[in-house]
């Protein structure tokens, strides 16, 4: 089945700097892509609808210019936290519509922790 | 906008029972998909079903079936023969029928936290 994966699983990162997270569609093509955010026993909060090779779409109230979101390719999104703080900690998990199938598949998601 | 409801938090149910988790949700259009989805300890969110809101037949996947209700703007799902394994979270989403961009994301519910006891 389809497969995306997501890095890092975990990352640890001191107050102001910046971490990238990676989603890559493994084996179908991904036009589109979204960002969801996942506080403990909480729903998915959806960040962003990331479309390549255009601009990303954000959600009201999510800063795009701290969550900074690159779709280069129809495999590949990243997620970069810009001067990241503790608050900014939480589980961040990405998910991929396949354009053949139409279907959903979910990363494993990277739990970050900003120390 | 659309919005999901979830009204129960938690449920749990005896091993080998069976279990219907409660969705509503709220739209103005007429054609939209519907999910269950399963989000194990290991936090992999996993597909359970699917509903096009076009069928009147209840999808049904093996021991999972839903009861779609579309004039009552409901979407249950079933759980027949509970087994261990299905403790996790379970997320209803709904999505539009519309195509392109932003028409494609799902909206979740609140999930609920699904216990199965031996």
């Amino acid at each position: 089945g389809a497969v995306v994966s997501q890095h890092p699983s975990r990352v640890i990162c001191k107050s102001g700097t910046s971490v990238k997270i990676e989603c890559r569609s493994l084996d179908f093509q991904a036009t589109t892509m979204f960002w969801y955010r996942q506080f403990p026993k909480k729903s998915l909060m959806l960040m962003a609808t990331s479309n390549e090779g255009s601009k990303a779409t954000y959600e009201q109230g999510v800063e795009k210019d701290k969550f900074l979101i690159n779709h280069a390719s129809l495999t590949l999104s990243t997620l970069t936290v810009t001067s990241a703080h503790p608050e900014d900690s939480s589980f961040y998990i990405c998910s991929a519509r396949d354009s053949h199938s139409y279907g959903y598949t979910f990363g494993s998601g990277t739990r970050l922790t900003v120390v | 906008a659309q919005t999901v409801t979830q009204s129960q938090p938690e449920m749990s149910v005896q091993e080998a029972e069976t279990v219907t988790l409660s969705c509503t949700y709220d739209t103005s259009e007429s054609d939209y998909y519907l999910f269950w989805y399963k989000q194990p300890p290991s936090r992999q969110m996993i597909l359970v079903i699917r509903q096009e809101a076009y069928k009147q037949q209840n999808a049904t996947e093996n021991r999972f079936s839903v009861n779609f209700q579309k004039a009552a703007k409901s979407f249950s799902l079933k759980i027949s023969d509970s087994q261990l394994g299905d403790a996790a979270m379970y997320f209803c989403a709904y999505r539009s029928y519309r195509s392109g961009g932003s028409n494609y994301k799902l909206t979740f519910g609140k999930g609920t936290l699904l216990t199965v006891n031996p």
